[in-house]
């Protein structure tokens, strides 16, 4: 099946530093990939939706100058995490729509823990 | 706006015995339902979808849902419980077209397991 392939696992950084995360779909091409913030114990909150060759579209509170999202190929989507600060700790999770008809749906990666120190 | 309610937070049920867990939502057409389950610190694993035809949908690892439009509920049910099935699990529903092809996740429905 589709598989997207999200690294690193795991990151530790220091505050104020920038940290880059990346998904790649391995066997299609991800037209759209979104990205999610999900707190210890909570839901995911998304994020951004990249769509490839065009700018993202941030919801509502987060910010674009923060948290940089380039989509610039079919198969990867990276998301920046710009000058971090131990607020910006937690786990992000990125996702590929896939198809269309019966094969509607997404795929998940496995999910990078940031943590800030 | 769509939305996802899914009112249990954490539910704990004895190996072998039956597990349901409920999913509500608030969409204005016919909605793309989803649920995945998710282990701790890993990504989410798909155990179902309905979007239309026969309302009694199965799933992965023995799991299934029933979507009840009259109830705007889409509750996910599993027999027989094992151990191995203690995660956190999401009900989702996704919007075609204008609203972006977004994924709206319910809060989660932890899951224990006792032995």
């Amino acid at each position: 099946g589709a598989v997207v392939s999200q690294h690193p696992s795991r990151v530790i950084c220091k505050s104020g530093t920038s940290v880059k995360i990346e998904c790649r779909s391995l066997d299609f091409q991800a037209t759209t990939m979104f990205w999610y913030r999900q707190f210890p114990k909570q839901s995911l909150m998304l994020m951004a939706t990249s769509n490839e060759g065009s700018k993202a579209t941030y919801e509502q509170g987060v910010e674009k100058d923060k948290f940089l999202i380039n989509h610039a190929s079919l198969t990867l989507s990276t998301l920046t995490v710009t000058s971090a600060h131990p607020e910006d700790s937690s786990f992000y999770i990125c996702s590929a729509r896939l198809g269309g008809g019966d094969n509607y749906g997404y795929t998940f990666g496995s999910g990078t823990r940031l943590t800030v120190v | 706006a769509q939305s996802v309610t899914q009112p249990d937070i954490h539910i704990t049920v004895s190996e072998g015995a039956s597990l349901e867990l409920r999913c509500n939502y608030s969409y204005g057409a016919t909605p793309y339902l989803f649920w995945y389950v998710q282990s701790p610190g890993q990504g989410l694993q798909l155990l179902l979808k309905y979007f239309s035809g026969d309302t009694l949908v199965q799933g992965i690892k023995g799991f299934e849902a029933e979507f009840k439009r009259s109830q705007s509920s889409f509750n996910l049910r599993k027999p027989s419980v094992h151990w191995s099935d203690a995660a956190e699990y999401f009900c989702a529903v996704g919007a075609m077209g204008a609203a972006g092809n977004k994924l709206t996740f319910g809060g989660g429905t932890r899951v224990l397991v006792k032995p």
